[in-house]
């Protein structure tokens, strides 16, 4: 079975700051891997995907994340923090071979001015 | 194009009420997914569909969760004789393929907010 922890409930982080949000899975197998942000009352919005090859994926509004297989590892990043980044942010996998993605708690994204 | 639609937005219903929700998935998306999103228990997957089959359903959690699809498109969620607990966000989503290679990933309609009363 497949799980995703993300450590850190909430974040907060002053606007302009670095962004980390952090993500680790436990699979047998790499599987895919997902950033989906939840804006209040809004469904979730794909940030980026991680599949196969480059292993720093860049996604939307400018976030990245980086999978790293030895550490299990798929942190969110974003170099400074905008007001309108303040959201949930959810990291999910699902396996190569199958179809349910597993999701983490979400860490909620707050940006002080 | 159009994203993926949901409906209703907001349902209250008592309990023991049966409810249906709908969800409208992008256009030419054949595989399409139900996920539950409550305060206790996070998101969790309910019910795979690949075209009009239900490969997985493993997700649903009692007997009381149907769901169907019909022509590859529409897909409805039925809560039979509803509990307070099955209050929650019900989130639809549908990507180009199921599993396969391709780990397209899955694109998320607004949501139907279920309160059970």
């Amino acid at each position: 079975a497949q799980s995703v922890t993300q450590l850190g409930s909430h974040v907060s982080v002053s606007e302009g700051a670095l962004v980390l949000l952090r993500c680790n899975y436990s699979s047998s197998v790499p599987p895919y891997l997902f950033w989906y942000v939840q804006y209040p009352n809004q469904g979730l919005q794909l940030l980026l995907k991680y599949t196969t090859g480059a292993t720093l994926v860049k996604g939307i509004n400018g976030f990245e994340a980086e999978f790293k297989k030895s550490e299990t590892s798929f942190h969110l990043t974003k170099p400074s923090a905008h007001m309108s980044d303040a959201a949930e942010y959810f990291c999910a996998v699902r396996p190569s071979w199958g179809n349910m993605l597993t999701f983490g708690g979400g860490t909620r994204l707050m940006v002080k001015p | 194009g159009a994203g993926v639609s949901q409906s209703p937005s907001n349902k209250v219903t008592e309990k023991g009420k049966d409810v249906e929700l709908r969800c409208d998935p992008i256009s030419g998306h054949t595989a399409l997914y139900w996920y539950r999103q409550s305060l206790g228990q996070g998101l969790e997957f309910l019910i795979y569909f690949q075209g009009n089959s239900a490969p997985d359903k493993s997700g649903l959690p009692s007997d009381r969760f149907s769901a169907e699809r019909t022509g590859g498109s529409v897909s409805t969620l039925t809560i039979q004789r509803t509990q307070q607990e099955d209050s929650a966000v019900y989130l639809c989503a549908s990507s180009l393929d199921g599993g396969g290679l391709a780990g397209t990933g899955q694109y998320f309609g607004p949501g139907t907010r279920l309160l059970v009363l």
